[in-house]
């Protein structure tokens, strides 16, 4: 049981080029979502989705993208990466039933950086 | 909208009390979190308080719940230097709703 896991750990890319972040769970969570982090901002929600095939936007969705083709995948793609998309990227799941106390599984996150 | 407050930074010195705070807005919150972020890692929840609770203990850790100020404490006895990470408070967006909204959170550092 590997929980959330998040690949690459650490990403370099130039302005304009395009990438996807991975996320999986082997959980059968059905609720998943992307998170970005900040200095001084905090955990700011990018993208969710409530079950396979269904997302929705959060908070910052502007140049970011997500599908949920299955239950375990959620990734994430950057469009045209922009230096205001550095980041450390979080992914996070949960069960509908038991949320209350167990709230969210984080994967360890992806540090990206953009130049 | 919903919105949680925290101090950004706290120092205390080994062997003492942490108290961390935390204010939330939402009053339809049922559920509040408080996470643990280690350096260069992922978030982990600690502990959680179910809105009709005014307080939580869990060995080392004390949640106290006032919710007439919609304030939410972090209470670490004996503070070690293990316990030196980001503390982050989440309150879920009312009865039902599965998304949480997390404070900007707390550095503590532990002095030896």
């Amino acid at each position: 049981n590997a929980g959330v896991t998040q690949t690459p750990k650490f990403q370099v890319l130039k302005t304009g080029q395009s990438m996807t972040l991975q996320c999986a769970q082997d959980m059968n969570h059905e609720y998943m979502s992307w998170y970005r982090q900040d200095p001084g901002m905090g955990l700011r929600l990018i993208h969710y989705s409530v079950g396979a095939g269904i997302t929705d936007q959060g908070e910052v969705p502007n140049g970011y993208n997500v599908s949920r083709s299955t239950t375990e995948d959620f990734p994430l793609r950057l469009l045209s990466a922009a230096p205001s998309q550095t980041s450390v990227y979080f992914c996070a799941s949960s069960y509908y039933e038991g949320f209350a106390k167990n709230g969210y599984t984080f994967g360890s996150g992806t540090r990206l950086t953009v130049v | 909208g919903e919105d949680v407050e925290q101090s950004l930074f706290l120092s205390v010195r080994e062997g003492d009390s942490s108290v961390i705070n935390c204010t939330y807005t939402d009053s339809s919150s049922t559920y509040l979190y408080w996470y643990k972020q280690e350096p260069g890692a992922g978030l982990q929840l600690l502990t959680y308080i179910f809105s009709n609770m005014d307080m939580k203990q869990d060995q080392r850790l004390t949640v106290l719940l006032n919710k007439k100020d919609k304030h939410l404490s972090l209470r670490i006895a004996d503070t070690q230097t293990g316990d030196s990470a980001i503390y982050f408070c989440a309150e879920n967006e009312g009865a039902g709703s599965y998304q949480l909204t997390f404070g900007k959170g707390t550095k503590l550092s532990v002095i030896p």
